[in-house]
C-alpha cells in the first residue's frame, strides 16, 4: 500500500460545480499536510497547508481527519482555470522533513 | 515566488555521457531536494541535502550523485546517462525552521537521453 494515496481521476466537472478530492495516508505519525497544484508541464505550487481545525482560502477548503487518516480538498464554484493536477503531500514527524507525495488527482473544468 | 532557478531547462544527451543539473536558490533555505517526475509515478525523491556537504539518498538514488558545496547550490549528476533517466527533474527547497515545512519548487529541467 502506498503511503499517500489519491484517486487519479480525471474529475471532469462543469464550471460552477463543487468538487472534492480525498487523500489517505498510512503513517499515523504524520504531522504536516499540504495540497499542491501542478499545471501541465509546470512545477508544483503550494495551494494551501492543511490545519487540524480545517482551513479555507476563498473557494478552497481543506480538512484533516486524523482518526481516519485522510485529508480533503473542496473546490467551490469551479473555474476553467482550476483545471490542473492536485497533489496531496504529507510529512511525518521524526525530524527528517521528507515529504511524501501522492500521485495527484487530475481536474478538468469544462464550459 | 521563491527564488529558485534550474539550469539547463532542457537538455538532450546521449547514453553514456555524464550530465550535471544545477539548482540555485536565493532564499537561504537549509533543505534542498532533487525529484524526478514520470507519468504514472508522480514525484520521486532522488537525493536531498539538509546543509552544506550534508546529503542523503531518496527512494530512486541509483545512478545519481549530488553535491552541495554552498547553501545556494545543489548539483545533481548522472555519471553515465541511460535512457531510463529521461525525465523531468525538479529541485525544491524548504526551511524546517518555519512552522509547516512547506516546499517550493524550481521550474524543472526536461532531460532526454537518446
Amino acid at each position: 500500500r502506498k503511503e499517500v494515496e489519491q484517486d487519479p481521476g480525471p474529475f471532469n466537472v462543469p464550471e460552477g460545480a463543487t468538487v472534492a478530492f480525498n487523500c489517505t495516508y498510512s503513517n499515523s505519525a504524520s504531522q504536516s499536510f499540504f495540497w499542491y497544484r501542478q499545471d501541465c508541464r509546470k512545477e508544483p505550487k503550494l495551494l494551501m497547508s492543511v490545519y487540524s481545525s480545517g482551513n479555507e482560502d476563498g473557494r478552497f477548503t481543506a480538512q484533516l481527519n486524523r482518526a481516519s487518516q485522510y485529508i480533503s480538498l473542496l473546490i467551490r464554484d469551479s473555474k476553467l482555470s482550476d483545471s490542473a493536477t492536485y497533489l496531496c503531500v504529507v510529512i511525518a514527524s521524526g525530524g527528517s522533513y521528507i515529504p511524501t507525495f501522492g500521485r495527484g488527482t487530475s481536474l478538468i473544468v469544462h464550459p | 515566488d521563491a527564488g529558485i532557478t534550474q539550469s539547463p531547462r532542457h537538455k538532450v544527451t546521449e547514453t553514456g555521457t555524464p550530465v550535471t543539473l544545477r539548482c540555485h536558490q536565493t532564499e537561504n533555505h537549509r533543505y534542498m531536494y532533487w525529484y524526478r517526475q514520470d507519468p504514472g509515478h508522480g514525484l520521486r525523491l532522488i537525493h536531498y541535502s539538509y546543509g552544506v556537504k550534508d546529503t542523503d539518498k531518496g527512494e530512486v538514488s541509483d545512478g545519481y550523485s549530488v553535491s552541495r558545496s554552498k547553501t545556494e547550490d545543489f548539483l545533481l549528476t548522472l555519471e553515465s546517462a541511460t535512457s531510463s533517466q529521461t525525465s523531468v527533474y525538479f529541485c525544491a527547497i524548504s526551511d524546517p525552521g518555519t512552522v509547516t515545512y512547506e516546499q517550493y519548487f524550481g521550474p524543472g529541467t526536461r532531460l532526454t537521453v537518446t
